[in-house]
């Protein structure tokens, strides 16, 4: 079935180097993504969204790129902090409704 | 900031029993939602709401479960006679408008835990 993807279920960078986190998604149709934090004990927090018809997005020390033709979505987050040590989460809105479809989640580790 | 609010943070029940998990969404959003979150697994979506009735809901969201908006604030997820794999985290989430291309909103979340 249709199916949200990360690459790497963990990723351990050194406190201010730039990380990156990839995703996979399957449905050609999806027009909306986002990434989402979720640090330990904590619902998903909002970081940065993307529209099918863009293919990138900046926010503050993160960046979202969107590859369409090979279904790839990535989070650059740069001059990683220790703060930013959580899981992250890609999530589609396959365009059939309201609902978010999101990947299994990579850990991300700021080592100083 | 606004946010989104839920009750208990922690509830432990015995299998069989029935629960409601509430949640206060944000005050001027129109849709809101349950997802779940088995421990170390992906969020899942269960269910949309708007205008007082299901919008959307998934495979998981089956006869065991129903929402309720009791009043103009708080908006429950009742689960009726919880199994073992009912325990997980269990998110409300709120979006401002009818518009797909907004963010969703997520609450704190209730742990739920079967025994």
């Amino acid at each position: 079935g249709e199916s949200v993807g990360l690459h790497l279920p963990t990723l351990s960078v050194q406190e201010g180097d730039n990380s990156i986190i990839n995703c996979a998604y399957s449905n050609s149709a999806s027009d909306y993504f986002i990434w989402y934090k979720q640090e330990s004990g904590k619902g998903p927090q909002f970081i940065i969204d993307i529209r099918s018809n863009m293919d990138k997005r900046q926010g503050q020390r993160v960046t979202v790129l969107l590859n369409k033709t090979v279904k790839h979505l990535s989070l650059q987050i740069a001059a990683t902090q220790p703060g930013d040590s959580a899981v992250y989460f890609c999530a589609e809105n396959p365009n059939s409704g309201y609902a978010l479809n999101f990947g299994k989640g990579t850990s991300l580790l700021v080592t100083p | 900031e606004p946010e989104v609010t839920q009750t208990p943070s922690h509830q432990v029940t015995q299998m069989g029993q029935e629960v409601i998990l509430r949640c206060v969404p944000i005050s001027n959003h129109l849709y809101f939602y349950w997802y779940r979150q088995i421990l170390g697994q992906k969020v899942e979506f269960l269910v949309s709401f708007y205008n007082n009735e299901i919008s959307e809901k998934s495979e998981i969201f089956d006869d065991q479960f129903s929402v309720e908006r009791p009043d103009g604030s708080n908006f429950t997820l009742k689960i009726r006679s919880t199994k073992l794999e009912d325990s997980a985290m269990y998110f409300c989430a709120s979006t401002p408008g009818q518009g797909m291309y907004t963010e969703a909103f997520f609450g704190q979340g209730t742990r739920l835990t079967v025994v």
